[in-house]
């Protein structure tokens, strides 16, 4: 398996701007979360889902923040408009549960810039 | 509710030993233990559940003491490629999952 994909590595976006972040989750996996990282805040968990379902959203920052996971293949994570104070690193992450060997798989993330 | 952990830096010489500590408020079910690399996405290390249990990768091993609500990371024999930043990740009641707040580790020849 490839791991789990992100893409765009970079994006560089003007404030006010859509940013859409994408994520193919590892084949199987039943569990797919966006965490967002800063060097103030750490790692900070956006959302999850499960099965396709958002379980938990509570992290997601404010209504400009929406997720969706439209198959068991792909999420995005998209943000409208941006904020300078957006710019972070996003990691998407999958995880089989009930593998409690296994832990959380991340993607390689997707370091945002909003200028 | 994000686990604390101790120290939160700390430089090493190749070979010397090091105990990273990670504490929580709350009751835990289980902890995980991460290493990430500059640039790069959180690596999973291991995990352990609940009953105290002690875990061994390599010269990399860890115990949970869930009385406590405390994991310890052990690194014993330091190599230049553990140099990272290591996180504890630790799952609550109410399926809640929190990531500690790291330690930076740096290893020199």
């Amino acid at each position: 398996d490839a791991g789990v994909i992100q893409s765009p590595r970079h994006e560089v976006t003007e404030m006010g701007q859509e940013v859409t972040l994408r994520c193919k989750p590892i084949s199987g996996h039943d569990y797919l979360f966006w965490y967002r990282q800063t060097m103030m805040r750490g790692l900070e968990l956006l959302i999850y889902f499960n099965n396709n379902v958002p379980i938990d959203d509570s992290g997601m920052p404010e209504d400009r923040f929406s997720a969706k996971m439209p198959n068991a293949s792909f999420s995005t994570l998209k943000i409208q408009p941006s904020e300078p104070r957006d710019s972070a690193v996003y990691f998407c992450a999958s995880s089989l549960m009930g593998a409690q060997a296994e832990g959380y798989t991340f993607g390689s993330g997707t370091r945002l810039t909003v200028v | 509710q994000q686990p604390v952990q101790s120290p939160q830096a700390v430089i090493l010489r190749e070979g010397e030993d090091a105990v990273i500590n990670c504490s929580s408020s709350k009751a835990l079910y289980s902890v995980h233990w991460y290493r990430q690399k500059h640039g790069e996405a959180p690596v999973f290390l291991m995990i352990l559940l609940k009953g105290g249990e002690q875990k061994g990768h390599e010269k990399i091993s860890a115990s949970f003491n869930e009385k406590k609500q405390q994991s310890s990371l052990y690194l014993t024999a330091s190599q230049l490629s553990y140099s990272g930043t290591y996180f504890c990740g630790t799952e609550v009641p109410g399926n809640q999952f929190y990531f500690g707040t790291g330690t930076s580790l740096t290893v020199i020849p």
